[in-house]
C-alpha cells in the first residue's frame, strides 16, 4: 500500500510566475485535503474534495489560489501570480470517509520557494 | 470554530524521563482529537487519535493521550524518552460529521538530551 504522493517536492521560482504541484492520494480513497504550512505554524486548512467535488475553501485560498481534483483520484494546486508571500510547505492529505470521522495521511509535502 | 493551544514551542527533555506535550482545545461540538509527529523534511504521521470511544488512547512508538472534557485538554505522555523521539508534534482538532478539516496548534519541537 503505497502512501500519499506529492510532486514535486521542492519548487523554486520567481515572483509573479505561475506554479503547479501534484498530489496523489492513496487509491480508493474518496477525500484529499490541501493545507499550506509556515515555518513555526502548523498546518493551516485550505481546501478539500470529496471525489471530484471540491466541497470547502479556506478564506485563506485567495483567487490566485485553484485546485482540482478531476477524475476523483490525483489533485492539482496551482498558484498563480506567485508572491513571497506564498513561500510555505504545501501538504496534501487523503482519507476514506464513510461517514463521521475519518483519519486524514499525509504526504511529504511540497516546498515551495519565491524569490 | 475550533481551535488547539499548544504551549511551549520548544520542550527538552532528558532521555529516559517523561516526555509530557500539553494541548487544548476549543469546540462547539464533541471533538475528533489526533497528535501528529512530522519529522524533519517529511510529512505528518499519525501518533494517535481520539473519536469519542475510550479517553484513555494508546497510540505507536509508546505515547499515549487522555480525553478529559471537564479540562478541554488532550495531553500526549510518553513514560520513558528515546532520542527517536525528537521530532516535531502536532495536535489537532476536527468537528467530524461532515466538518473534517482539521485546526492544528503551532506545535512542540521536541529535544531529546542524551
Amino acid at each position: 500500500d503505497t502512501g500519499v504522493s506529492q510532486n514535486p517536492r521542492h519548487k523554486i521560482t520567481k515572483r509573479g510566475q505561475n506554479v503547479t504541484f501534484r498530489c496523489d492520494p492513496i487509491s480508493e480513497h474518496n477525500r484529499l485535503y490541501w493545507y499550506r504550512q509556515t515555518l513555526g505554524q502548523g498546518p493551516e486548512f485550505l481546501t478539500y474534495f470529496q471525489n471530484e467535488a471540491q466541497l470547502e475553501k479556506s478564506r485563506l485560498l485567495s483567487d490566485r489560489f485553484s485546485a482540482e481534483r478531476p477524475k476523483g483520484s490525483f489533485s492539482t494546486l496551482e498558484i498563480q501570480r506567485t508572491e513571497q508571500g506564498d513561500s510555505a510547505m504545501y501538504l496534501c492529505a487523503s482519507s476514506l470517509n464513510r461517514g463521521g470521522t475519518d483519519t486524514q495521511y499525509f504526504g511529504p509535502g511540497t516546498r515551495l520557494t519565491v524569490l | 470554530a475550533q481551535s488547539v493551544t499548544q504551549l511551549g514551542s520548544h520542550v527538552s527533555v532528558s532521555e529516559g524521563a517523561l516526555v509530557l506535550l500539553r494541548c487544548n482545545y476549543s469546540s462547539s461540538v464533541p471533538p475528533y482529537l489526533f497528535w501528529y509527529v512530522q519529522y524533519p523534511n517529511q510529512g505528518l504521521q499519525l501518533l494517535l487519535k481520539y473519536t469519542s470511544a475510550a479517553t484513555l488512547v494508546k497510540g505507536i512508538n509508546g505515547f499515549e493521550a487522555e480525553f478529559k472534557k471537564s479540562e478541554t485538554s488532550f495531553h500526549l505522555t510518553k513514560p520513558s524518552a528515546h532520542m527517536s523521539d525528537a521530532a516535531e508534534y502536532f495536535c489537532a482538532v476536527s468537528e467530524g460529521y461532515g466538518n473534517n478539516r482539521l485546526a492544528f496548534g503551532k506545535g512542540n519541537q521536541v529535544v531529546v538530551i542524551p
